[in-house]
């Protein structure tokens, strides 16, 4: 069964600190897609990007970046001189090609930025 | 207009009463989720629709019902509720759903339930 750990529970930085949130995510599947979200205290989930299991690219938007590598299992995301704003909780995500978008949801990770 | 609304945000209410979660989408798609955040917890799907059919309930209890009227709303009817039941209830939409479509869900802010 599909599965998504986020080890992490919570992280505090410094503003201007880079700082990484961990993925580790289990699939029997071939065909997946992993994702990232972003929860402020407002209680909205905030979609941040999708990765597909066939692309291994890293990518880049702005002080965001995100590392997936299938030979570990991970989707890592990292922000780039943190701000204030970006304290929230950040969740990792995964759907297997069954069919339905059944989104599993690891246990998220909360960020608090501080000045 | 915000892409998938939710009322009410915050919802009180005792274990004998009956209410209803509202979830309205205005991004055109035509399926519909809801999700149970639990303090602490994964987030857990609850149910799905596509094109108003319910393709998945996942072992959630009948006291809770859900209603989809038109790809663009989605209800969750709530009766006899349990204390447990307290949560923030997450609605979400997505484009059409099947193999290999990897669509993001579109969330609501969700509605917040207290159960006394």
């Amino acid at each position: 069964a599909q599965k998504v750990t986020q080890a992490q529970t919570e992280i505090s930085v410094v503003e201007k600190e880079d700082v990484t949130l961990d993925c580790v995510y289990e699939t029997r599947d071939t065909t997946y897609y992993l994702f990232w979200y972003k929860q402020p205290p407002s209680g909205e989930l905030v979609f941040l990007i999708r990765r597909n299991s066939f692309d291994e690219q890293n990518e880049i938007s702005g002080r965001y970046s995100w590392n997936f590598q299938k030979s570990t299992s991970s989707f890592n995301f990292t922000i780039t001189a943190s701000q204030v704003v970006d304290s929230a909780v950040y969740f990792c995500a995964l759907i297997e090609n069954t069919g339905f978008q059944k989104l599993v949801f690891g246990t998220g990770t909360r960020l608090l930025v501080s000045p | 207009e915000t892409g998938v609304t939710q009322t009410p945000r915050h919802l009180v209410m005792g274990m004998t009463n009956k209410k209803s979660l509202k979830c309205e989408q205005h991004l055109g798609h035509n399926a519909m989720y809801w999700y149970k955040q639990s303090a602490k917890k994964p987030l857990e799907l609850m149910f799905v629709y596509s094109l108003e059919e319910r393709v998945e309930n996942n072992s959630v209890p009948s006291r809770f019902s859900p209603e989809c009227p038109n790809s663009s709303h989605l209800f969750l009817h709530l009766h006899t509720l349990q204390p447990e039941d307290s949560a923030l209830y997450l609605c979400a939409s997505s484009h059409p759903l099947g193999p290999g479509s990897g669509g993001e869900l579109f969330f609501g802010e969700g509605s917040r339930l207290t159960v006394l």
